[in-house]
């Protein structure tokens, strides 16, 4: 059974740094680029980063670029999204999900941003 | 920056309606390539994390029911959930992943008449 574990929610305050992992089982982790989107409180969803399964392509959303950083270690079967200068509006549910179609996501790691 | 614009924001349907939900991108999500386009829907419940419904338009994920049908090409795309069932009530989001920043719709929220 494919699963994804996001892990390292939590709150910080503005400005402040936070890492999220994503554990995955159930599949051939490396074989996979994988995504991290966001859901803001009662709002939408939100894609926030792309990297593809040997890490050489590596994208964001225009929100993050230059204060997230997306990365993975296929050893360890495990993706990562680095946060840095965190801001109010980073508020939000953080989920991992596997390929571009999106076929498999976590339960959510939670993020809150306040002082 | 590709836009989806997702209609409409909310819809009351009653158990055994058909309902269509439609999603417009602002560039064609077309492949020339491989003729495949770009757009999945995903259905959210209350508390659950989004699942995947359909991709490439009108692709079924495995292990989805056969009301749950998508159409269209290029720039419009509609999602058909045909005899709804309460277990059918949810958030559903479309999403294109044609060109990177991926971009969903603002999705439609499903409601019981």
């Amino acid at each position: 059974e494919v699963q994804l574990v996001e892990s390292g929610g939590g709150l910080v305050q503005p400005g402040r740094s936070l890492k999220l992992s994503c554990v995955a089982s159930g599949f051939t982790f490396s074989n996979y680029g994988m995504n991290w989107i966001r859901q803001a409180p009662g709002k939408g969803l939100e894609w926030v980063a792309y990297i593809s399964s040997g890490s050489s392509y590596i994208y964001y959303a225009e929100t993050v670029k230059g204060r997230f950083t997306i990365s993975r270690d296929n050893a360890k079967n495990t993706l990562y999204l680095q946060m840095t200068s965190l801001r109010s509006e980073d508020t939000a549910l953080y989920y991992c999900a596997r390929r571009d179609v999106m076929d498999a996501w976590g339960q959510g790691a939670s993020v809150t941003v306040s002082s | 920056d590709i836009v989806m614009t997702q209609s409409p924001f909310s819809l009351a349907v009653s158990e055994g309606e058909m309902v269509t939900i439609n999603c417009k991108s602002s560039q064609s999500l077309l492949s020339s390539g491989n003729q495949k386009n770009y757009l999945a829907w995903y259905q959210q419940k209350p508390g659950q994390s989004p699942k995947l419904l359909i991709y490439y338009a009108s692709t079924r994920q495995s292990g989805v029911p056969d009301r749950f049908i998508g159409s269209g090409s290029g720039t419009d795309f509609t999602l058909t959930i045909s005899d709804v069932q309460a277990e059918d009530l949810a958030d559903y989001y479309c999403l294109q992943h044609y060109s990177y920043p991926d971009t969903f719709g603002a999705g439609t929220k499903l409601e019981l008449k």
